[in-house]
């Protein structure tokens, strides 16, 4: 299986600062890297597809980028919703394995 | 509006047996790959299993194959997950969600899902 490995597994920022976030599997997976956004009590939202093509409907303040192994989710600034938990997904082969997750909580 | 209902979680004992359902509506559902995740208490999201378009190919992860089936009614627009020989460790909230590419693929990420079913499995 492939592990996908996660930095930091939480972290503190205030409104405004840039965040970024890294995702590392354990072998290539080209660009089959899903990120997702979940906040307490909700179902996991698609941010980001096919590691750098923003979800429809998700702000601009969220990128990723990377291939192969290694992969960033970056917030450019902040905002008061974006205070939740990020997961980065494989999805080139089975089982399509999530990474532990990254908290982000205010600072 | 694509919509998405999951339905059929409950207390179970183990060794049981559950039938989860997912109804969708909003799209045309036999266009698209389905899958099941799910999340046990207090933890990350696990992917549970995964099929394509036209029901021909299905894929589990270890912890639960040869133990749920995955299926599909494209006519009902319905996604089922039977789950047999439960365990206490397959307690969590099972979500059903459709996968983002049209054409029937699983490789992609989830952009629908549902608001999660709550299996626990206790004796």
């Amino acid at each position: 299986d492939i592990q996908m490995t996660q930095s930091p597994s939480s972290l503190s920022a205030s409104v405004g600062d840039r965040v970024t976030i890294t995702c590392r599997a354990s072998q290539n997976i080209d660009n089959y890297l899903n990120w997702y956004q979940q906040k307490l009590g909700k179902a996991p939202k698609l941010l980001i597809y096919s590691a750098s093509n923003l979800q429809s409907g998700v702000p601009l303040r969220f990128s990723g980028g990377g291939s192969g192994t290694d992969f960033t989710l970056t917030i450019s600034s902040l905002e008061p919703e974006d205070f939740a938990a990020y997961y980065c997904q494989q999805s080139y082969s089975v089982p399509y394995t999530f990474g532990q997750g990254t908290k982000v909580d205010i600072k | 509006e694509v919509q998405v209902l999951e339905s059929g979680g409950g207390l179970v004992q183990p060794g049981g047996s559950l039938r989860l359902s997912c109804e969708m509506s909003g799209f045309t559902f036999g266009n698209y790959g389905m899958t099941w995740v799910r999340q046990p208490p207090g933890k990350g999201p696990e992917w549970v299993s995964a099929i394509v378009a036209k029901s021909d190919v299905t894929h589990y992860a270890a912890s639960v194959k040869g133990r749920f089936t995955i299926s599909r009614d494209n006519s009902k627009s319905i996604l089922y997950l039977q789950m047999n020989s439960l365990r206490v460790e397959d307690t969590a909230l099972y979500y059903c969600a459709k996968i983002r590419a049209p054409g029937g693929t699983t490789r992609d990420g989830a952009d629908y899902w549902g608001q999660g079913t709550p299996v626990i499995v206790s004796s």
